[in-house]
């Protein structure tokens, strides 16, 4: 079992519409969720990070925690063209160290 | 302002040789961190240093040397470069090794 795992995608969602990107974690011991968006042939760039069981919004993102079954979310709101990339979620885990997933490719159709 | 800077962006070679990847932060972080990223787009991390220890050192190959000189600067040396070295290397530094990172433009390399 890969230690942060997501779908690799493409996940094809209308203009407009909400998108959800999904992760989940093996390590139960893990303190803090990251999530990074990267254009193609761009860097890492941080969108949300959270710590506590719950949700967090900002603007159009909103990130899930829940500790208890292992996953963390993001949504999107009212998705734009701008938004196609893919999205990286990150782990803080009780080893120390961030771990990535292998990230989910969204791409947004007008 | 470029708070993490990576240089060069583009590095060509050929097997064999010894390059390096040099890598600045103006962020006043203490923590920075070696990337590589292959061509499947996973991001795996190879070394970090808090404060300029080794803090972490993943099974990457010996060719493969970290200096931080200072805290502000974090290079990667690799010795005997081999094809399966071609990725794109980011650099990262963080306030603490469970904060948020942030991320250098990337370094492409090639072995030919």
């Amino acid at each position: 079992q890969k230690e942060v795992e997501q779908n690799s995608g493409p996940l094809s969602v209308p203009e407009g519409a909400i998108a959800s990107l999904n992760c989940t974690y093996s390590d139960r011991g893990s303190q803090s969720f990251f999530w990074y968006r990267q254009y193609s042939g761009k860097s890492p760039e941080l969108i949300m990070f959270i710590y506590s069981n719950g949700d967090k919004e900002d603007g159009r993102f909103t990130a899930q925690l829940n500790k208890a079954s292992q996953y963390v979310s993001l949504l999107i709101r009212d998705s734009q063209p701008s938004d196609s990339a893919t999205y990286l979620c990150a782990v803080y885990s009780s080893a120390s160290k961030i771990i990535f997933g292998s990230g989910t490719r969204l791409s947004i159709r007008p | 302002d470029t708070a993490v800077s990576q240089t060069p962006k583009y590095l060509v070679t050929q097997m064999g040789n010894d390059k390096s990847i040099k890598c600045e932060q103006n962020l006043g972080h203490d923590t920075m961190y070696w990337y590589k990223q292959d061509s499947k787009k996973f991001l795996k991390i190879m070394f970090s240093y808090n404060n300029k220890e080794l803090i972490i050192n993943e099974t990457v190959p010996n060719r493969f040397s970290p200096k931080s000189p200072d805290k502000a600067h974090l290079n990667l040396h690799i010795n005997s470069l081999e094809l399966g070295d071609s990725a794109v290397y980011f650099c990262a530094s963080s306030v603490t090794d469970y904060n948020e990172q942030f991320f250098g433009p990337g370094t492409r390399l090639t072995v030919l």
